[in-house]
């Protein structure tokens, strides 16, 4: 069993539209960061979220925390093909190493 | 900063042959993880360093893999004999203890025939 489920596995829209990848755990975190990851390049840390409920926003990008820390969403108004890639979230342990979930493919066609 | 580097970009290389990746973190940087990415298994932590000491190695795969920190500007990885299944990108991270994100290299795209 993974620690964290992330859905969709794949995603794949038209530019312009909305969506939401989800990140889900039974168990409860203090904090959650959500990753980016281009073909060919590492993953690129885009938010941490610490506190239940919060919502950050990052452009197009909205990110919130469940407010009982055990889930977290990603919602992307009007995306654009720069939008593409693989999203991650990750979680991190006693000692801040981070453990990952399996991510969404998001690809946004022209 | 440059970020963080790691090298070489790709490597092919035959079963059996001794495969040493390399890592330069972030100056000032003080932890140090080295990450496995598959398809089927997607990011899994492999070892982690803390000021140069190894924490916690449980995610090496197996006696054939090790890992050092000689100093605090550089890492390496090792797979002795390489198999086909250690065919992966390897990811090199480092961060400042207190704070919450990595930054990532590019990685090593590592190809054993």
């Amino acid at each position: 069993t993974q620690l964290l489920e992330q859905s969709p596995q794949f995603l794949s829209i038209q530019e312009g539209e909305n969506l939401t990848v989800y990140c889900n755990s039974s168990s409860v975190f203090s904090s959650l960061q959500w990753y980016r990851q281009e073909p060919g390049e590492g993953p690129v840390l885009l938010v941490t979220v610490v506190t239940g409920g919060e919502v950050k926003k990052l452009k197009r990008l909205t990110f919130q925390f469940g407010d009982a820390r055990k889930d977290s969403s990603l919602h992307i108004t009007a995306a654009q093909p720069g939008d593409t890639g693989l999203y991650l979230c990750a979680v991190s342990g006693s000692a801040r190493q981070l453990t990952f979930g399996s991510g969404t493919q998001l690809t946004v066609l022209p | 900063d440059a970020g963080v580097i790691q090298s070489p970009r790709h490597e092919v290389t035959e079963m059996g042959q001794e495969v040493t990746l390399r890592c330069k973190p972030i100056s000032g940087h003080n932890s140090l993880f080295w990450y496995r990415q598959t398809m089927m298994r997607g990011l899994e932590l492999l070892i982690y360093f803390n000021n140069n000491v190894p924490i916690d190695d449980s995610g090496m795969p197996e006696d054939r893999f090790s890992a050092k920190m000689p100093n605090a500007s550089f890492s390496t990885l090792k797979i002795q004999p390489s198999e086909p299944r250690d065919s992966a990108v390897y990811f090199c991270a480092s961060s400042f203890t207190g704070d919450y994100g990595y930054t990532f290299g590019s990685g090593t795209r590592l190809t054993v025939v």
